[in-house]
């Protein structure tokens, strides 16, 4: 088993920004890709976007285009996931996941973000 | 690519559970299928359309055919509750395509 570590639960004020961070431990990582998706209470799950980062490119999905941005520091085995301009829909628990062969093998345990005033 | 699920099934203990999910074309990387719990990570149940994860049981099994994959649990028990997501590759833009999810109550 592969256990993902994510960074805690954040609260944030609409129009700000979040950091959630993934933390891949056992030094695979690099060796597969590090998708991010999210689930929004009573929603199903919505891709966001994924990294590889042995080569260090992302893809994300047309609906956060210009809002999120997915990094990747290969000397701490973390990825992370910056969402900007935080609006009350985007309030939802995010998820890292160890994305090889077409498939999630492996997810971390989520990250809670409310976006209130 | 869409791919669709019902948005809820019920099955009585010890019955069995068929869950579909659809799409305009499901890709050549297979159909994968997850288990989430409420406010638990998803854990991978079904990859390659019918190949079990080590430590899913035999109860799970999967099939295809056309552009509807199924996901079917024998003898369901109390534990298999949760909501079932299927996801295909979408080979065009290099990214994973989720279903909506089917809630799966046992009675």
């Amino acid at each position: 088993q592969v256990q993902l570590e994510q960074s805690g639960a954040e609260m944030k004020q609409p129009g700000s920004s979040v950091r959630v961070s993934c933390q891949v431990p056992g030094g695979s990582f690099g060796t597969f890709a590090i998708t991010w998706m999210r689930r929004a209470p009573g929603q199903g799950p919505e891709w966001i976007g994924r990294i590889i980062p042995i080569v260090d490119t992302s893809k994300y999905s047309r609906n956060f285009q210009g809002r999120v941005t997915i990094t990747a520091d290969k000397s701490t085995a973390t990825a992370y996931l910056d969402l900007t301009d935080l609006q009350f829909d985007d309030t939802a628990t995010y998820f890292c996941g160890r994305d090889t062969a077409y498939k999630v093998a492996f997810w971390g345990q989520g990250s809670l973000v409310t976006v209130a005033s | 690519y869409v791919v669709t699920q019902a948005p809820s099934v019920s099955v009585a203990p010890g019955q069995t559970a068929r869950i579909t999910c659809g799409g305009n074309t499901l890709s050549d990387r297979g159909v994968h299928w997850y288990l989430q719990k409420p406010g638990r990570a998803p854990v991978l149940v079904l990859f390659d359309d019918s190949d079990r994860p080590s430590g899913i049981p035999e109860r799970f099994s999967g099939s295809r055919s056309g552009n509807t994959a199924t996901l079917t649990i024998n003898r369901v028990e109390a534990g298999d509750e949760g909501d079932y997501f299927c996801q295909v590759w979408d080979d065009d833009n290099e990214y994973p395509v989720f279903g909506g999810g089917t809630e799966l109550t046992v009675l």
